[in-house]
C-alpha cells in the first residue's frame, strides 16, 4: 500500500459526459501528479501540482482540467468524454515534487466510456 | 520518433535466468533514470533510480546507464515467477519541475 488513495476505483459513463476523479496524497507529500495509462499509448504524464499550484504540464487535453486543494487532495476533471478517454488514471504523490524524487502511485481509477 | 523506446515483449524466461530489459532514448538532456515494476491492474512501483551514468545495484536488480549510447538497462538475477510483471523505464531532465517520460513497458514472464 503506497498511502495514496484514489476514488472511485471504477467508473462507467457515456460519451459527452463529465466525470471527476479524486486523489489523496500520502501524508506529508505536497506534490501530486496525474497520469493516464491506455493500451495503445502506455503511461502518459498529464499534470503536476505542488502545494496548490500547477508546476508542470504534459499531454493533457483541453477537455481535462485539474486542481489541488488547500488540504492537498487533488481532482482531475474530464469533460466531453470520448471513447478514446477510456483508460486507467493514476495519481502519484511525492514530498517536494523535485526532479528525480520517488513518486508513489495510487491504485488507479479505471474509466470506461461507452 | 518517441523520446523513449522500449521493446514491449513479451519476454519469457525460465526461473533462475538472468533477465535484461532495455530502453533507448533520444533526448541527451535526460539525467534521471528510473525503472518501475507494474503488476497487472496495479499502479507502478519504483524499483531503481539512478542519476547520470553508471551502475546501481539493489539485491537481485542492477540498473545500468550508458549516456554516450543513450541506452539504459535493468538486469534481474536469479529471476523468480514473482518477477512476472511489466517493467517501465522512465527518465527526466534536470533543472526544475519537469515531467517524467515513460517507456511503453516490457512484459516479462518468468516460467517456473
Amino acid at each position: 500500500d503506497s498511502g495514496v488513495t484514489q476514488t472511485p476505483k471504477h467508473l462507467i459513463t457515456a460519451t459527452g459526459q463529465r466525470v471527476t476523479l479524486r486523489c489523496s496524497p500520502r501524508s506529508g507529500d505536497l506534490s501530486v501528479y496525474w497520469y493516464q495509462q491506455s493500451l495503445d499509448q502506455g503511461l502518459q504524464f498529464l499534470i503536476q501540482y505542488y502545494n496548490g499550484e500547477e508546476r508542470a504540464k504534459g499531454n493533457i487535453l483541453e477537455r481535462f482540467s485539474a486542481q489541488q486543494f488547500p488540504d492537498l487532495h487533488s481532482e482531475l476533471n474530464l469533460s466531453s468524454l470520448e471513447l478514446g478517454d477510456s483508460a486507467l488514471y493514476f495519481c502519484a504523490s511525492s514530498v517536494t515534487g523535485d526532479l528525480g524524487e520517488t513518486q508513489y502511485f495510487g491504485p488507479g481509477t479505471r474509466l470506461l466510456v461507452l | 520518433q518517441k523520446e523513449v523506446e522500449q521493446d514491449p515483449g513479451p519476454l519469457s524466461v525460465p526461473e533462475g535466468a538472468i533477465v535484461s530489459l532495455n530502453c533507448t532514448y533520444s533526448n541527451s538532456a535526460f539525467q534521471y533514470f528510473m525503472w518501475y515494476r507494474q503488476y497487472s491492474r496495479k499502479g507502478p512501483e519504483l524499483l531503481m533510480y539512478t542519476y547520470s551514468s553508471g551502475n546501481k545495484e539493489d539485491g537481485r536488480f542492477t540498473a545500468q546507464v550508458d549516456k554516450s549510447s543513450k541506452y539504459i538497462s535493468l538486469f534481474i538475477r536469479d529471476s523468480q515467477p514473482s518477477d512476472s510483471a511489466t517493467y517501465l523505464c522512465a527518465m527526466s531532465v534536470a533543472g526544475g519541475y519537469q515531467k517524467v517520460t515513460f517507456g511503453t513497458g516490457t512484459k516479462l514472464q518468468v516460467i517456473p
